[in-house]
């Protein structure tokens, strides 16, 4: 079946604007990641939803980062007021479901704010 | 929290020989350990997990080993072939968490 899917593949923004990326995790997983990687860098956690709700929101920088899942399907990762630090590659993951499963990992939404 | 280092930074190796990558972490409760792999612009792929419970697995021609006491895993590549070049991560979870930590990835190429 279908991957991960995410968009837009590539986003330019201006510093202090607002984005958001998408993430359609594989039909039926209920579990769902984001991570950010920055180059030369492994992804960094950022989220992790078990079906609707946030089950962990550690990894979120500040609180310019908010992340939704509302019909624990399609997930959206909002950042307002962005920053020129905030260019990175944002990956979403999506497991069966918790515990010991397999993250698998969607292509990425790259984003740049200059 | 969970530390990852992960050693070398690169790697460069003849093809047909093997190709051998070294992760530490820090906490003691972790208890599931990945690799993936990603090549350039390309999302990152799960090429073989192992569990505390487990010292080793293998996988055609690529192995992980698990020595929990000294909290050090490790990849091992075997006849490496000139498609095994890319980035490759490891990671490792905590027994009462879903996130992953990553270490910082070792460039592999492999030359014909």
């Amino acid at each position: 079946g279908a991957g991960v899917s995410q968009t837009p593949s590539n986003k330019v923004t201006e510093k202090g604007k607002y984005v958001e990326l998408r993430c359609d995790p594989i039909s039926g997983h209920t579990a769902l990641y984001w991570y950010r990687q920055s180059l030369g860098q492994g992804p960094e956690f950022l989220i992790y939803f078990q079906g609707t709700g946030a089950a962990d929101d550690s990894g979120l920088p500040n609180d310019r980062f908010f992340a939704v899942r509302p019909e624990g399907s399609v997930s959206t990762l909002k950042i307002q007021r962005t920053e020129r630090g905030d260019s990175a590659v944002y990956l979403c993951a999506s497991s069966l479901t918790s515990g010991l499963q397999t993250q698998y990992f969607g292509p990425g939404t790259r984003l740049l704010v200059l | 929290g969970e530390n990852v280092e992960q050693h070398p930074s690169t790697l460069s190796v003849q093809e047909g020989d093997s190709a051998v990558i070294k992760c530490t972490y820090s906490d003691s409760a972790s208890n599931y350990f990945p690799w993936y792999k990603q090549e350039l612009g390309k999302r990152p792929q799960l090429i073989i997990d192992i569990r505390s419970n487990v010292g080793e697995k293998k996988d055609q021609r690529i192995a992980v080993t698990l020595n929990k006491t000294a909290k050090h895993f490790s990849l091992h590549i075997t006849e490496t072939q000139p498609e095994d070049s890319a980035v490759y991560f490891c990671a490792a979870r905590r027994d009462n968490t879903d996130k992953l930590i990553f270490g910082t990835g070792t460039r592999l190429q492999v030359f014909p």
